[in-house]
């Protein structure tokens, strides 16, 4: 149980477009999902976190019109990285709460974006 | 803001020795999470710690949460070829469900 899935697993696209990276708990209820940033060997940095109908709350130094999260339903949240550039290359990973749960936390499996 | 330190960055050890990361957050936490993350995955939960003083065990693994709830502590008994990857706490503080991922500690073993 418990199994958080993110599609695509990784994405390549050209300076300038967006990127939509979905994140979908598969068997349980996700009142609060979580969008995680990582460079190579470097620790998760949290980007925001979003909560079921609602706007997300986004950590300090993200830019929330670059980087717009949606999370509309209990299963799924959605990051969309517009208008992408290099150096937003990164290892995107999200978290889910499950519904009624206090602390635990559980990882979908990150997508690997490259901006060229 | 918050911000949440390990040492050592990296450890090399020969295979069957032991292994201790430390974790240390700038401000009380409510709790602690550790995890473990293979090279090329993600993480992957191991245990959380919420009581203070508290001790878990699991295997070779004994995780400690100290007293003043600012610190805790991965000690492996008797690394093994498996035990290779990063080791990341993660610390929330009363009143937020969000986690801050500390700085990890990169372990290998050498056979």
């Amino acid at each position: 149980g418990a199994v958080v899935s993110q599609h695509p697993s990784w994405v390549i696209c050209k300076s300038g477009t967006s990127v939509k990276i979905e994140c979908r708990s598969l068997d349980f209820q996700a009142t609060t999902m979580f969008w995680y940033r990582q460079f190579p060997k470097q620790s998760l940095m949290l980007m925001a976190t979003s909560n079921e109908g609602s706007k997300a709350t986004y950590e300090q130094g993200v830019e929330k019109d670059k980087f717009l999260i949606n999370h509309a339903s209990l299963t799924l949240s959605t990051l969309t990285v517009t208008s992408a550039h290099p150096e937003d290359s990164s290892f995107y990973i999200c978290s889910a709460r499950e519904l009624g749960q206090r602390y635990e936390q559980y990882f979908g499996p990150g997508t690997r974006l490259t901006v060229t | 803001g918050q911000q949440v330190m390990q040492i050592p960055q990296y450890q090399h050890v020969q295979e069957g020795e032991d292994f201790t990361t430390y974790c240390n957050s700038s401000t009380t936490l409510s709790n602690i999470q550790w995890y473990k993350q293979r090279p090329g995955g993600h993480p992957v939960f191991l245990i959380q710690l919420v009581k203070s003083g508290e001790v878990k065990k699991q295997k070779r693994l004994t995780f400690q949460f100290g007293e003043a709830k600012k610190n805790s502590s991965l000690h492996i008994t008797a690394t093994q070829t498996t035990d290779v990857g990063t080791y990341f706490c993660a610390g929330s503080t009363s009143g937020t469900y969000k986690y801050i991922f500390g700085t990890g500690t990169r372990l290998k073993v050498l056979a």
